[in-house]
């Protein structure tokens, strides 16, 4: 089992609608969760970070954990074409220091 | 600019050469970290370090490869003797001082691509 699991997509979304992604860690220890968006052969953008049970929004996103299901995920509302890209869910884990863990990442497509 | 620089952006070595990477913190910034994406592959951690002091190389492969954080001065992960296998994106992060138990977030640079012919 991975540590850290995303579908790899693509997730092929029409514009202005919402884009789901989900994310799901083996490691109960985990404490933080980070979404980074990658276009393609460019560097991680860190757009989300969330750390407590519940919801965080921040303008178009919002990141939504669950630790007692082990999962992670990000909405996109309003998908734009400018949103297309890998998003990747990264965890750490408190028993392995600062490092991150990142997933394989989803691919997004938003179709105009 | 503030943010996390690395440098070259590009490389390019002939097998059994010397590769290094260059890596500046952003601002404010004390600990590095680095990670590399092998082609259609994840990002995977590499090792971790603050001035003079390397905490975490567990992700680090055991022969060839090292990394430094001087007192003065960007990190460098050196890789000797180059082999295909090594062709990737190598990408810096920095995070802020690191309290025990908590985490911060790491901000990554724009990485840089090598290629090994």
């Amino acid at each position: 089992q991975k540590e850290v699991e995303q579908n790899s997509g693509p997730l092929s979304v029409p514009e202005g609608a919402i884009a789901s992604l989900n994310c799901t860690y083996s490691d109960r220890g985990s404490q933080s969760f980070f979404w980074y968006r990658q276009y393609s052969g460019k560097s991680p953008e860190l757009i989300m970070s969330i750390y407590s049970n519940g919801d965080k929004e921040d303008g178009r996103f919002t990141a939504q954990l669950n630790k007692a299901s082990q999962y992670v995920s990000l909405l996109i509302r309003d998908s734009q074409p400018s949103d297309s890209a890998t998003y990747l869910c990264a965890v750490n884990r408190k028993a392995a220091g600062n490092k991150l863990t990142f997933g394989g990442g989803t691919r997004v497509l938003v179709k105009p | 600019n503030a943010g996390v620089m690395q440098n070259p952006r590009h490389l390019v070595r002939r097998r059994g050469q010397e590769a290094r990477l260059r890596c500046s913190p952003m601002k404010g910034h004390s600990h590095v970290y680095w990670y590399r994406q092998l082609p259609e592959e994840g990002l995977k951690f590499m090792v971790y370090l603050q001035k003079e002091n390397i905490i975490d190389e567990s992700g680090m492969p055991k022969e060839r490869f090292s990394a430094e954080f001087p007192k003065e001065g960007p990190s460098i992960l050196r890789i000797q003797q180059v082999v295909r296998g090594d062709s990737a994106a190598y990408f810096c992060a920095s995070s802020p001082r690191v309290l025990a138990g908590a985490s911060y977030e790491q901000y990554f640079g724009p990485g840089t691509r090598l290629t090994v012919t």
